[in-house]
């Protein structure tokens, strides 16, 4: 089954500090893998994807991603977090079913920021 | 471009009524999909229209239903509320493409309370 694993479920950092969020997907075919970040309240923003060629993408904000295929992860990435960066962070795949698409995301990481 | 907006962006209904939720995807986007999102369950897919065609369906029950109009908009109904139906909805819509998980751009929700 097709599915998306974010095994920390809340980390803090402190402030200038480097970041690493896991992210680990079981897909059959070559998948294509998003995170996206929820700042309390709002919608998810898009912070980067890959659906092929280099696996290092980079994205908005600074972050950056690496998809490991002998690994199953797309870990996330940044070398020096701000305090706006305290946010809710999902990491989904998306899936092609009846010819639609749709999104399955893992559970999130709860990002807080030390001063 | 505008982004994706969803109305209302807050309510509160109590069990046994029913509402609708609306969608207005993208400028030049046809394809709009829905999704739950509650502290328990996390993000869940609901389901996915295009051209007017729900093209794909998530694992709710039949309470749950949408439609979409020629100019995309979308909206999603749910009939006869449960307590548990309390939860924040996400609208996302995604450019023309070939019914693959294309990158889906997200509303800021309409955040539904059921007493």
């Amino acid at each position: 089954a097709q599915s998306v694993t974010q095994p920390d479920i809340h980390i803090t950092v402190s402030e200038g500090a480097s970041l690493e969020l896991r992210c680990n997907y079981s897909y059959g075919a070559t998948p294509y893998l998003f995170w996206y970040v929820q700042s309390p309240g709002q919608g998810l923003q898009l912070l980067l994807k890959y659906f092929s060629g280099d696996t290092l993408v980079q994205g908005i904000k600074g972050f950056e991603a690496e998809f490991k295929r002998s690994q199953s992860s797309f870990n996330l990435r940044k070398p020096s977090v701000h305090w706006s960066d305290a946010a809710e962070y999902f990491c989904a795949v998306g899936a092609v079913e009846n010819q639609g698409g749709k999104l399955i995301f893992g559970q999130g990481t709860e990002l807080s920021v030390k001063p | 471009k505008a982004g994706v907006t969803q109305t209302p962006r807050y309510l509160i209904k109590t069990r046994g009524q029913q509402v609708t939720l609306s969608c207005s995807p993208i400028s030049g986007h046809r394809s709009v999909s829905w999704y739950q999102q509650t502290p328990g369950q996390g993000l869940q897919f609901l389901f996915e229209y295009f051209s007017e065609t729900q093209r794909n369906k998530g694992n709710f029950p039949g309470r749950f239903s949408g439609r979409q109009f020629s100019n995309s908009r979308s909206e999603m109904n749910v009939s006869t509320l449960e307590l548990g139906d309390s939860a924040l909805y996400l609208c996302a819509s995604s450019p023309p493409g070939s019914g693959r998980a294309d990158t889906q751009y997200f509303g800021p929700g309409t955040r539904l309370t059921v007493l």
